[in-house]
């Protein structure tokens, strides 16, 4: 069965760039989240999307923003990376009516 | 806000004994409750979950159980083995649909099963 599927699954970059993950919900699903793990941390939610309208806000930083595309799949875009923002990226998604969240595999972002 | 809260931090068992993991949620709208199991770098994958609806859920050694008017829920892991090693994560979601469909998680219960 199609699981989420998150790109790139590891990404370097320095102080001050940015960076683009992106995320691509099972097939079906209306809602997708997205969410930052510290090392040692639970999943703290960032935001999340239904049928393509922002639907939730979290601890997201001003430098980060995120949106849903037509094709449903979501990229989360993050500015003026600074060095706390190291962290694993996770998606997740489900549908509405059927309220299990599947996550994706990650994507682990290192700023150095 | 909303606010999930978990009990032990690490869980240190022996093989074949049972494991208790306790979360208490501050949202009373919360109605779906599930329960992930995340290994060292990877995904947090949906182990069992239950609704607001329902007392006790049971899936061959993983059961759930859920007290509303206490806002408290429990994973009962029996006959552990040393597979059942990971980070376990509870997690509350408001009503589905609109603004409180989110998953908050707990902050996760180490457990180490010993051969």
């Amino acid at each position: 069965a199609a699981g989420v599927i998150q790109s790139p699954r590891h990404l370097i970059k320095e102080k001050r760039e940015t960076a683009t993950l992106k995320c691509y919900p099972i097939p079906r699903h209306d809602t997708v989240y997205w969410y930052q793990q510290g090392p040692g941390q639970d999943p703290q939610f960032l935001i999340s999307f239904y049928e393509k309208m922002q639907s939730d806000k979290g601890s997201i930083p001003d430098r980060f923003s995120a949106q849903q595309f037509s094709d449903y799949h979501s990229e989360l875009n993050m500015s003026s990376l600074e060095l706390g923002d190291s962290a694993l990226y996770f998606c997740a998604s489900s549908r509405t009516e059927n309220t299990e969240a599947f996550f994706g595999q990650g994507t682990r972002l290192t700023v150095v | 806000g909303e606010n999930v809260e978990q009990h032990p931090s690490t869980l240190s068992v022996q093989e074949g004994d049972s494991a208790v993991i306790k979360c208490t949620y501050s949202d009373s709208a919360s109605n779906y409750f599930p329960w992930y199991k995340q290994e060292l770098g990877k995904r947090p994958q949906l182990i069992i979950d239950i609704r607001s609806n329902v007392g006790e859920k049971k899936d061959q050694r993983i059961a759930v159980t859920l007290n509303k008017t206490a806002k408290h829920f429990s994973l009962h892991i029996t006959e552990t083995q040393p597979e059942d090693s990971a980070v376990y994560f509870c997690a509350a979601r408001g009503r589905y649909g609109g603004a409180t469909n989110k998953l908050i998680f707990g902050t996760g219960t180490l457990l180490a099963v010993q051969p």
